[in-house]
């Protein structure tokens, strides 16, 4: 089982949607959740980061965290075409290393 | 503020040879971590330097090794490159040790031929 699994997609949405990305880990002394956005040929940009259960509101952007479920999400509200990206979900692990998921594929199509 | 710089940002290198790459943190930051990038494998941690020793090291062979000077600044060096090292390797910078942010430079894209 990997540590941090995320669906490839790609996920396709219209403009103006919202989309849905899911996240699961599977080490419970994970401590802080990062939500990192990858345009291609382009470095990780962090868009989001959650340390508490619940909600956390930036924007269009909203991140959920339920430890009790080892899952975090990220909403992304009124997508934009230019929102299109490799969303990566990133956990620091009780080892205070950041483990990153595979990625999910976001086209959201105007 | 500037970011988290690299250099070089493009390399091309011949198997068997060695390459040195180059990191600056964010200004105050103290904690950096290198990572390698292919299509097949995703993003994978290499390993991590603070205060200038290596706090947290990935599944790499010994050939991938690094440094860190008084200044933060980092550097990463492999040996004896192979073609399966061609790859974007990613440096990122966070204020400390623990559960904070990470912020990452552009990269630097090494191609092994």
């Amino acid at each position: 089982q990997k540590e941090v699994e995320q669906n490839s997609g790609p996920l396709s949405v219209p403009e103006g949607a919202i989309a849905s990305l899911n996240c699961t880990y599977s080490d419970r002394g994970s401590q802080s959740f990062f939500w990192y956005r990858q345009y291609s040929g382009k470095s990780p940009e962090l868009i989001m980061f959650i340390y508490s259960n619940g909600d956390k509101e930036d924007g269009r952007f909203t991140a959920q965290l339920n430890k009790a479920s080892q899952y975090v999400s990220l909403l992304i509200r009124d997508s934009q075409p230019s929102d299109s990206a490799t969303y990566l979900c990133a956990v620091i692990n009780a080892g205070n290393m950041l483990t990153f998921g595979g990625g999910t594929r976001l086209m959201v199509k105007p | 503020k500037a970011g988290v710089t690299q250099t070089p940002r493009y390399l091309i290198k011949t198997r068997g040879q060695q390459v040195t790459l180059s990191c600056s943190p964010i200004s105050g930051h103290r904690s950096v971590s290198w990572y390698q990038q292919t299509p097949g494998q995703g993003l994978q941690f290499l390993f991590e330097y603070f205060s200038e020793t290596q706090r947290n090291k990935g599944n790499f062979p010994g050939r991938f090794s690094g440094r860190q000077f008084s200044n933060s600044r980092s550097e990463m060096n492999v040996s004896t490159l192979e073609l399966g090292d061609s790859a974007l390797y990613l440096c990122a910078s966070s204020r400390d040790r623990g559960k904070y942010e990470q912020y990452f430079g552009p990269g630097t894209r090494l191609t092994v031929t």
